[in-house]
């Protein structure tokens, strides 16, 4: 079954650029989506086809791609972005939609 | 405003099934599509599925193909989630979302699903 790998956890410190990695085998071929989560919430999209942004999210949050990898940066974070960040993508088909493992963000 | 509002919680016994209801408003259901998403405490997001709502069409992770169906009454904007054959690790909160754009951006609240004999 296809899998996307994220690191388990980021840590930086405020004003500081967080940069969460996703890899999966399809990802030159179908876009990712990033969400993030707090505590007892449900998730929210941050960045969409890799790089777009949807309304009402704020500017320091961005996405890129490259081959196998995409990225979400955070610029300049903040202490309310302290949350789980998961992407979300496809396998090569476009039939089966998995998630990542999820990236914990701390600031310090 | 663009919402999803899903139904309470419920508390299953092993072997049953258990349907959750998830009602859209605020946008045009019948060209969304919904996706249904489970969380155990403290674990990742797992997708179960998805239903484009115009068509009716279904994808289901291969995890869950023998054990879940997604419909929709698009009478009542509503998508709906039945689970069958229900096991322990199936204590989770289910998530529906829904997209208004290319991507999921509109999530409901969660139910939470607890199975104890």
């Amino acid at each position: 079954s296809y899998e996307l790998t994220q690191p388990p956890s980021v840590s930086v410190s405020p004003g500081q650029t967080a940069r969460i990695t996703c890899s999966g085998d399809a990802l030159p071929k179908q876009f990712a989506h990033w969400y993030q989560q707090k505590p007892g919430q449900a998730p929210v999209l941050v960045i969409y086809k890799d790089n777009e942004r949807p309304s009402g999210i704020p500017e320091r949050f961005s996405g890129s791609s490259s081959g196998t990898t995409v990225t979400l940066t955070i610029s300049g974070v903040q202490a309310e972005d302290e949350a789980d960040y998961y992407c979300q993508s496809a396998d090569s088909s476009g039939t089966y939609v998995v998630f990542g493992g999820g990236t914990k963000l701390t600031v310090l | 405003q663009m919402q999803l509002v899903q139904s309470g919680p419920e508390v299953k016994k092993p072997g049953t099934s258990v349907k959750v209801s998830c009602k859209a408003s605020g946008f045009t259901f019948a060209t969304s599509a919904v996706q249904w998403v489970r969380q155990a405490r403290g674990q990742r997001l797992e997708w179960m599925g998805w239903i484009v709502v115009g068509s009716g069409d279904t994808n289901y992770a291969q995890k869950f193909q023998e054990r879940v169906t997604i419909t929709r009454d698009m009478s009542t904007s509503t998508a709906y989630m039945e689970l069958s054959s229900l096991r322990f690790e199936d204590t989770a909160v289910y998530y529906c979302a829904a997209n208004s754009i290319d991507a999921y951006d509109i999530w409901g609240q969660g139910t939470m699903v607890t199975v104890s004999s």
